[in-house]
């Protein structure tokens, strides 16, 4: 089965500087991924999606992600951030052709301070 | 176009209750799926629903059970609640259930006393 592992369960960062969120994937078969944002007492909100083609994706709110097959990594990256970027940030993972059981990392606590 | 929404948004249960929780699905999406996050961890998949049939399960015991009605809405029932049922409950509807994103709604947040 698949699953995800994120390596920074926090990562503090000033504001206006650019931020790396990592994400590592295991699975025996191609996959599907995924970055969710969550802001405090709200449910998750879409910043990007990996399905297939290229593997540089960029999503909302100025994010990007780099699909890397051989390291199987999707890190996320803002060249700079804004206060407003402070949220949770989940990687996930599911099969192509088949949504059900989405796997989700612990998720990464993103602080950005003045 | 409305998004999916969850009702209610906050519960405080007793030990040993049994709670319903519901969700609307996004509009054309016939596809929802139920999540529990627990307190500073990422969400778990409980089941899927397809066409008003479950389409996968999760490591959840059968006190966790499920509906979804014609109009694709859906039902969380939990019976006999724990303490370790406390959680943020999230639902999530598709458009399909062959791969894509999930939307997800606000969540319903369940204590249990």
């Amino acid at each position: 089965a698949q699953s995800v592992t994120q390596l920074d369960s926090q990562v503090p960062v000033f504001e206006e500087a650019p931020v790396e969120l990592r994400c590592n994937y295991s699975s025996s078969v191609s996959v599907y991924l995924f970055w969710y944002v969550q802001y405090p007492n709200q449910g998750l909100q879409l910043l990007l999606k990996y399905l297939s083609g290229s593997t540089l994706v960029k999503g909302i709110n100025g994010f990007e992600a780099e699909f890397n097959k051989s390291q199987t990594s999707f890190h996320l990256r803002k060249p700079s951030v804004h206060i407003s970027d402070t949220a949770e940030y989940f990687c996930a993972v599911t099969m192509p052709y088949n949504n059900n059981d989405m796997r989700f990392g612990a998720g990464t606590r993103l602080t950005v301070k003045p | 176009e409305t998004g999916v929404t969850q009702s209610p948004t906050h519960l405080i249960k007793t030990r040993g209750q049994q709670v319903t929780l519901r969700c609307s699905s996004q509009s054309g999406h016939n596809t929802v799926s139920w999540y529990q996050q627990a307190l500073g961890q990422g969400p778990q998949f409980i089941f899927q629903y397809y066409r008003e049939e479950e389409n996968g399960r999760g490591n959840f015991p059968p006190r966790f059970s499920g509906l979804q009605f014609p109009n694709y809405s859906s039902e969380l029932n939990v019976n006999a609640l724990e303490l370790d049922d406390s959680a943020l409950y999230l639902c999530a509807s598709s458009p399909r259930t062959g791969g894509g994103e999930a939307f997800f709604g606000q969540g319903t947040r369940l204590t249990v006393v």
